[in-house]
This record gives structure tokens, sequence and C-alpha cells, in this order.
């Protein structure tokens, strides 16, 4: 069974540029959860869709946004970037919102200059 | 807030050692408890999970325990190996908002 992809892998962009990452999750697994990871502060949760609709979301500001779509494949929104938002971007899918094992890509490496 | 502290930082030991990682969540309102590996530069890949009912988890060398009550999680690597170097992270899964959150992790290295 083909693991959960995130595409690009990597992108550059200038502050004040917007981006749009993706994420595939695996076949049938319907949970689909973003991450921030950045060497500060670890990996920080962003937020969590479910059958469309986003079920939580993390302490990120409104220029973080994302959507799910109905074959659960997500997308994830950053606008007006700033320096501070280079990181890599993990996205993770599960079956279920509570129980299940989160399975993560291999994520998207975004450097803003 | 739930907060999930990882002890120690960094370990280093020799090939064939016994080894036990720590994690500790200070709310015990969790729906389960993952611990994670991470190898420079990639992605995480799932190692075991634990439900809140349950007290441990095992897979080949690794074994995982939970201690809901004390907000303790033990990952437990037998044998070491240097393939095992990596930075092994502990996950809790929050009841209150239905959050994933992570610990800073441990960065193990197995010497050869």
């Amino acid at each position: 069974k083909a693991g959960v992809t995130q595409t690009p892998r990597y992108l550059i962009k200038t502050r004040g540029q917007q981006v749009t990452l993706s994420c595939s999750p695996i076949s049938g697994h319907r949970s689909v959860s973003w991450y921030q990871q950045t060497p500060g502060q670890g990996l920080q949760f962003l937020f969590e869709y479910f059958s469309e609709t986003q079920r939580n979301k993390g302490n990120f500001p409104g220029r973080f946004s994302g959507r799910q779509f109905s074959n659960s494949r997500s997308e994830m929104n950053v606008s007006t970037l700033e320096l501070g938002d280079s990181a890599l971007y993990l996205c993770a899918s599960s079956l279920d919102l509570f129980t299940d094992t989160q399975y993560f890509g291999p994520g998207t490496r975004l450097t803003v200059l | 807030k739930q907060e999930v502290t990882q002890i120690p930082a960094a370990l280093s030991v020799p090939e064939g050692e016994n080894l036990v990682l720590n994690c500790s969540f200070t709310d015990s309102a969790i729906y389960n408890l993952q611990w994670f590996r991470q190898d420079p530069g990639k992605g995480l890949t799932s190692l075991l999970l634990i439900q809140s009912s349950q007290r441990e988890q095992t897979s080949g060398r690794l074994n995982a325990s939970l201690d809901k009550s004390s907000g303790r999680s033990t990952l437990y690597i037998a044998a070491s190996q240097p393939g095992d170097s990596a930075t092994y992270l502990c996950a809790v899964k929050d009841t209150g908002g239905f959050k994933t959150i992570f610990g800073a992790g441990t960065r193990l290295f197995v010497k050869a």
C-alpha cells in the first residue's frame, strides 16, 4: 500500500509571497493532520481534517489555513510568508480521529528568503 | 495545557546495550501515546502506538509501556544497533482538544 505523499518536497519563496503544500493520505485514511517542525520549536500541531471538516487547530496565526477534499487529499496554505515560516512541514494520515496510528509523509522543506 | 517532556535529550551508547527512553506528560486525559523515530531531514516513522486502556506494546526489539496515572511512558530498546541511531519522539493525543502534542525528542547515537 502506498504511503503518505507530499508535494513539493522543497520550496524556496520570498517574504510576502504565499505557498500551497499538498498531502495525499494512505488510501482509505480519512484523517489528515499537518505539523510544522523547526529546530527551535520542535514539532507543532497546525490542524487536523476529517471528512473535509477541520476538527481542531493549533496555535498558529490565520495566515495558516488548510482544506481537505472529498478524496481525503489535503492542502495547506500559508499567506504573506515570513522568515520564521521556514520549516519542515509534515502531514500525517490515519483511519480515524482518535485511536489510529498516524503515518507521516516525508515532508516539504520550505525556505523563506 | 498538555506538555510532553522527553529525557534524556541525547544519549550515546555502545552497540549491544539495552536502553530506556523516557517520556512524561502532564495531563492523563489522553486517547493514546505514540512513539516515532526520525532520521535526519526525514519524516517520522511510527514505532508503537499504545491506547489509553493499554499498559504496553511490543514490536521486535522494542517495548513501550504506558502508566497513564503517573503520566509516564518508556521505550525500551534491546540489543541496540548502529541502525537504531535516530531521534525518538513520543506524542500524546489529547482528549481536551483532540490535538497531538509532541515531546522534543531524544537523539540516540549507537556506536559500533
